[in-house]
């Protein structure tokens, strides 16, 4: 089976930077995914890693070790509409998607 | 823009009804899932359908069946409900393995489901 570890909850102020991780341990492994889901609202696609290393994508940023089993997201220049849950999600050697508990973001004026 | 298509934002069922929760993807996608999403366990994977009429089982198919009898429709059928079955059920598609790349999960609004 998967299993998917990130912290339940993070509070920043709006301006700072949130780093959200994530730990796995899986059956193998074809990616790992941040996904962000608004109070009451569908999950939306963040990012994607499959290889190691660091993916930006504007003030969002991901960051994948395949041999520690560890990713982060990063969240700069944090602003109110980032408060949400962020998901990490695993795909594993079945090509099945396991998610994690999610990390609920408060930001704080 | 691209959707997925929950058709009830919020039900209210008794313990023993049969529930039906209907998904409709516009995007020609092959593979439809089924997940529920409970406070601190996350999404847990349901059932997956992979092709009309095909469907497998993901974690927790206990108390559930599906059925994909076109494309684009992917239902989930809780036979019985019980009160356990009480949930946050989101349905979601991919394009499947014709897919390159990371075959991005779409997701519905999702469906909350209260069992009395």
């Amino acid at each position: 089976g998967q299993n998917i570890d990130q912290p339940t909850e993070m509070t920043a102020t709006e301006g700072a930077i949130v780093q959200i991780n994530c730990t796995y341990q899986t059956s193998g492994f074809n990616g790992l995914f941040w996904y962000q889901q608004h109070a009451g609202e569908a999950p939306t696609f963040l990012s994607y890693n499959v290889l190691d290393g660091l993916e930006e994508k504007g003030r969002f940023s991901s960051f994948l070790s395949r041999s520690k089993g560890y990713s982060y997201l990063l969240l700069k220049e944090l602003q109110m509409k980032d408060s949400a849950s962020y998901l990490c999600a695993v795909r594993g050697g079945d090509y099945k998607l396991s998610f994690g508990a999610g990390t609920t973001v408060t930001v704080r004026a | 823009d691209v959707k997925v298509t929950q058709s009830s934002r919020y039900l209210v069922k008794r313990t023993g009804e049969k529930v039906f929760l209907e998904c409709v993807q516009d995007m020609d996608h092959e593979n439809m899932f089924w997940y529920r999403q409970d406070p601190g366990l996350g999404l847990r994977l349901i059932y997956f359908s992979y092709d009309v009429k095909m469907k497998e089982k993901g974690d927790i198919p206990e108390g559930y069946s599906v059925s994909r009898e076109k494309k684009e429709r992917f239902s989930l059928i809780l036979e019985s409900a019980s009160t356990n079955q009480t949930s946050m059920y989101l349905c979601a598609s991919n394009p499947g393995s014709s897919a390159s790349g990371a075959n991005v999960l779409t997701f519905g609004a999702g469906s909350r489901l209260t069992v009395l």
